[in-house]
């Protein structure tokens, strides 16, 4: 059972576009929901990370949008630019100590010149 | 954001050898560390929680005998693969909880252990 669902597999945005990732979670205890950036052989590295208790945060160029009546979370890259290419993952996780992240299972972004 | 290393970045083994790969918290403590497996092209898989002075908690599907985990120290885990085989050729990632400090809940990621198998 796939907790966490990520849209579009893969993604292609022209330079200075608004790419747009979403994901839906189905467990209610979920409390905290991070993105990450992974380039190819590297560990994914924390963008940014939303809790239930607001509705929106953006740090930079990033913004996650949170609906919690509908259980979905999104990431926006504005001005999108060439190094932005990277595989991005939703992840959810519960607050108590010890619990791991679940992941989505990633959007391919390439955003061209 | 807080640092994660791994140790070794690359290995090529032969079958039936085992492998020790490490994961050091480098300027935070870390009561948990989690170990996931990454195919390409694929997402993280969760292999094992790794806590501090205790046995790991492994996933369904993981044999605990094959991957043995041990966390001696808060800033310290490490995953051996015993007797490997070439179905066992993955990139392997740690990451570590901030347990102090820090947002309860964020993770941090090592760079990862490519793991060759001939």
């Amino acid at each position: 059972q796939q907790q966490v669902k990520q849209s579009p597999q893969s993604l292609i945005v022209q330079k200075g576009g608004i790419s747009i990732i979403n994901c839906a979670y189905e467990n209610t205890a979920f409390d905290y929901f991070p993105w990450y950036q992974q380039f190819p052989g590297k560990g994914p590295a924390l963008l940014i990370a939303i809790r239930p208790d607001v509705s929106e945060k953006k740090e930079g160029r990033f913004t996650i949008s949170f609906n919690k009546s509908a259980k979905q979370f999104s990431l926006h890259i504005m001005d999108s630019q060439p190094g932005d290419s990277a595989t991005y993952f939703c992840a959810a996780s519960k607050r108590q100590a010890g619990t791991a992240l679940i992941f989505g299972k990633g959007t391919t972004l390439s955003v061209s010149s | 954001g807080a640092v994660v290393s791994q140790h070794p970045s690359r290995v090529i083994c032969k079958s039936g050898t085992s492998v020790k790969i490490e994961c050091r918290s480098l300027d935070f403590q870390a009561t948990t560390m989690f170990w996931y497996r990454q195919f390409p092209k694929q997402s993280l898989m969760l292999m094992a929680t790794s806590n501090e002075g205790s046995k790991a908690t492994y996933e369904q599907g993981v044999e605990k005998d094959k991957f043995l985990i041990n966390h001696a120290s808060l800033t310290l885990s490490t995953l051996t693969v015993t007797s490997a085989h070439p179905e066992d050729s993955s990139f392997y990632i740690c990451s570590a909880r901030v347990t102090s400090g820090g947002p309860s809940n964020e993770q941090f990621f090592g760079p990862g252990t490519r793991l060759t198998v001939l």
